[in-house]
């Protein structure tokens, strides 16, 4: 069955440092996410991207956070300076068409745990 | 703004029946979701409910929606220690674009 991996599932950073999160969707998607749930909290929605470009960024997602698709099958999220507040699980997802519509199943992967001390 | 409740923790014995419970703010939600996580894994939506319908039935799950009191709820008949993990109740939001995700419910199944 097809899923959606991510790389690496623990990143331990120090604050200040810039971090690239991993993710390799399913390959016939065209959509693909980025969310993060903070240690007891809500699972956030981050940004989405669609024909290589972001097609919605929620507040969360500032300038220090960018996403690319360096190539055919990867998906990245970058945080250039991490701080504390940026600890998380953060979670990519993909879909074939537009998250919240008819039979718009999004897979996520397993999650990567960030840790920023 | 568009925001989704839920109760944290849930314990059952196995075999009974579990009901988690979920409120949500943004009537005009199209379709909400339940998704799952097991532990070291991602999110597996489970089910999904159009909002014009009232009850979604799949096999052991029954999904019931009260919108006008922006209820949702999931009911697992006959519970299985397999079924413990963290359900996530989520609605699309206004654009339909993107998730609104609660905060989880962690189920527990005792034997």
């Amino acid at each position: 069955e097809p899923e959606v991996t991510q790389t690496p599932s623990h990143q331990v950073t120090q604050m200040g440092q810039e971090v690239i999160l991993r993710c390799v969707p399913i390959s016939n998607h065209l959509y693909f996410y980025w969310y993060r749930q903070i240690l007891g909290q809500k699972v956030e929605f981050l940004v989405s991207f669609y024909n290589n470009e972001i097609s919605e960024k929620s507040e969360i997602f500032d300038d220090q956070f960018s996403v690319e698709r360096p190539d055919g099958s990867n998906f990245t999220l970058k945080i250039r300076s991490t701080k504390l507040e940026d600890s998380a699980m953060y979670f990519c997802a993909s879909s074939e068409r537009s998250q919240g519509g008819l039979n718009t199943e999004a897979f996520f992967g397993q999650g990567t745990r960030l840790t920023v001390v | 703004g568009e925001d989704v409740e839920q109760s944290l923790f849930l314990s059952v014995r196995e075999g009974d029946s579990s009901v988690i419970n979920c409120t949500y703010t943004d009537s005009s939600s199209t379709y909400l979701y339940w998704y799952k996580q097991e532990p070291g894994a991602g999110l597996q939506l489970l089910t999904y409910i159009f909002s014009n319908m009232d009850m979604k039935q799949d096999q052991r799950l029954t999904v019931l929606l009260n919108k006008k009191d922006k209820h949702l709820s999931l009911r697992i008949a006959d519970t299985q220690t397999g079924d413990s993990a963290i359900y996530f109740c989520a609605e699309s939001n206004k654009a339909g674009t993107a998730l609104i995700f609660g905060k989880g419910t962690t189920l527990s199944v005792s034997s």
